[in-house]
């Protein structure tokens, strides 16, 4: 019921692309994204709903593939803020919803 | 607006010990959840509810329980704990279903049973 994400960790320089994946083996209603750093909280970055549609969120994007059961965050020219651990979220049906087991990623200068 | 706050923020228990975890939130939301987190594992549910009064089971609910006497408050409880509960547990609220709506979460609670 979980989703896989990948990678699991990610290290970049600041001013780096990085692409996370999110997959699911099941048929998606929605995709949520959250980012949490050490010791705190997850905060929400975006949901997407059915309809493969794509979000922005300043310089951080996502996609969602219903087809392919996926759903892809795009972060551009990473800051050193952008740290943390992403976690992808899936509904796969009526309050069924799982989180996955999260993305490291670390920015250095 | 505070949002979601959880007491205790820390707690060491020994194993067999009884606890209550509060979880507060003042957005008035219907739906609040309760995760557990452990390293490697993302966050898993625990319990959740949907309404004041009603309370269901989550992926991973065994060995808690939980109430919903007051639409703001939401509440974990351990009977005996055993050390595989050692965890950090986030409470989160929404406004609906997890789904299609943002989560809000807690600072969290460190629990480590000895």
């Amino acid at each position: 019921q979980q989703p896989v994400q990948s990678p699991q960790a990610v290290i970049l320089r600041e001013g780096e692309d990085a692409v996370i994946n999110c997959s699911s083996s099941k048929a998606l209603y929605s995709v949520h994204w959250y980012r949490q750093k050490h010791g705190e909280a997850p905060v929400f970055l975006m949901i997407l709903l059915k309809g493969g549609e794509q979000k922005g969120h300043d310089k951080i994007s996502a996609s969602f593939n219903e087809k392919k059961q996926q759903s892809s965050l795009y972060l551009t020219a990473s800051q050193l803020s952008y740290s943390g651990t992403y976690f992808c979220g899936t509904e796969t049906g009526f309050n069924k919803f799982y989180f996955g087991s999260g993305t490291k990623l670390n920015v250095k200068p | 607006n505070a949002g979601v706050t959880q007491t205790p923020k820390f707690r060491v228990l020994k194993t067999g010990q009884s606890m209550t975890l509060l979880c507060a939130q003042d957005m008035n939301h219907e739906y609040m959840y309760w995760y557990r987190q452990d390293p490697g594992m993302g966050l898993r549910l625990i319990h959740y509810s949907v309404g004041e009064g009603t309370t269901a089971k989550g992926e991973v609910p065994d060995g808690y329980n939980v109430s919903r006497l007051k639409k703001q408050n939401f509440l974990l409880g351990l009977e005996s704990a055993a050390p595989s509960q050692t965890s950090v547990y986030f409470c989160a609220s929404c406004s609906g279903l997890a789904g299609a709506y943002e989560q809000y979460f807690g600072p969290g609670t460190r629990l480590t049973v000895t």
